[in-house]
């Protein structure tokens, strides 16, 4: 089956710096890449998605890029403000509706 | 929209005691779905449902894990008997078929078993 393999564990970043959060599938045939965001005290929430006909997608200060050849997937988030602070859990989705997910990073954005 | 509705918000209990958490699903979503969080591994799906119907039941961790969703509003998860390293947060999630794919999750439910 599918497994998802997500770093850094945390990360930490001052106020206005770019994050990257790096995940690595082993499924070929999985086709869909979401991103989700876990506030504490919250149910993960997504923020972004891809599927595996594109490259890159963005939304405003969020970005992921998808490599399939190396099946890797990569989360950016560009001028990082303290509410980005959260668990971000990348996933991968290749059979009946099941999501795999990553480990969680944790993310802290120091003002 | 509600969103996913999950009671309870927490939950403690003793060892050895029944319990049961509740999950409804957003209206017209027709996949459910069970996770289980913990430090230690993540999340980690249980169950997940099609049209009421159990599809996948193998991330059940043991027997006195059971899950139900008699109707399309509507699901369980009880723990009989309870132990202390059920203590996790639960999350019950739902997806309809024109979701494209996105899990909408509810809020959790805290469990401690003492």
């Amino acid at each position: 089956g599918e497994n998802v393999e997500q770093h850094p564990s945390t990360l930490s970043v001052q106020e206005g710096d770019s994050a990257v959060i790096k995940c690595t599938y082993s499924d070929s045939a999985s086709n869909y890449f979401p991103w989700y965001k876990q506030e504490l005290g919250k149910g993960p929430q997504l923020i972004i998605d891809i599927r595996s006909n594109v490259g890159e997608k963005k939304d405003q200060r969020i970005a992921v890029t998808l490599n399939k050849t190396a099946k890797h997937f990569s989360l950016h988030i560009t001028e990082t403000q303290p509410e980005d602070s959260a668990v971000y859990f990348c996933a991968a989705f290749g059979g009946f509706q099941k999501l795999v997910f990553g480990t969680g990073t944790r993310l802290l954005v120091s003002p | 929209d509600a969103g996913v509705i999950q009671s309870p918000r927490h939950e403690v209990t003793e060892m050895g005691q029944e319990v049961t958490l509740r999950c409804k699903p957003i209206s017209g979503h027709n996949s459910l779905f069970w996770y289980r969080q913990t430090m230690m591994r993540g999340l980690e799906l249980l169950i997940y449902f099609n049209n009421n119907v159990p599809i996948d039941d193998s991330g059940m961790p043991e027997d006195r894990f059971s899950a139900k969703m008699p109707n399309a509003s509507f699901s369980t998860l009880k723990i009989q008997p309870s132990e202390p390293r059920d203590s996790a947060v639960y999350f019950c999630a739902s997806i309809g078929t024109s979701g494209g794919g996105e899990q909408f999750f509810g809020p959790g439910t805290r469990l401690t078993v003492l």
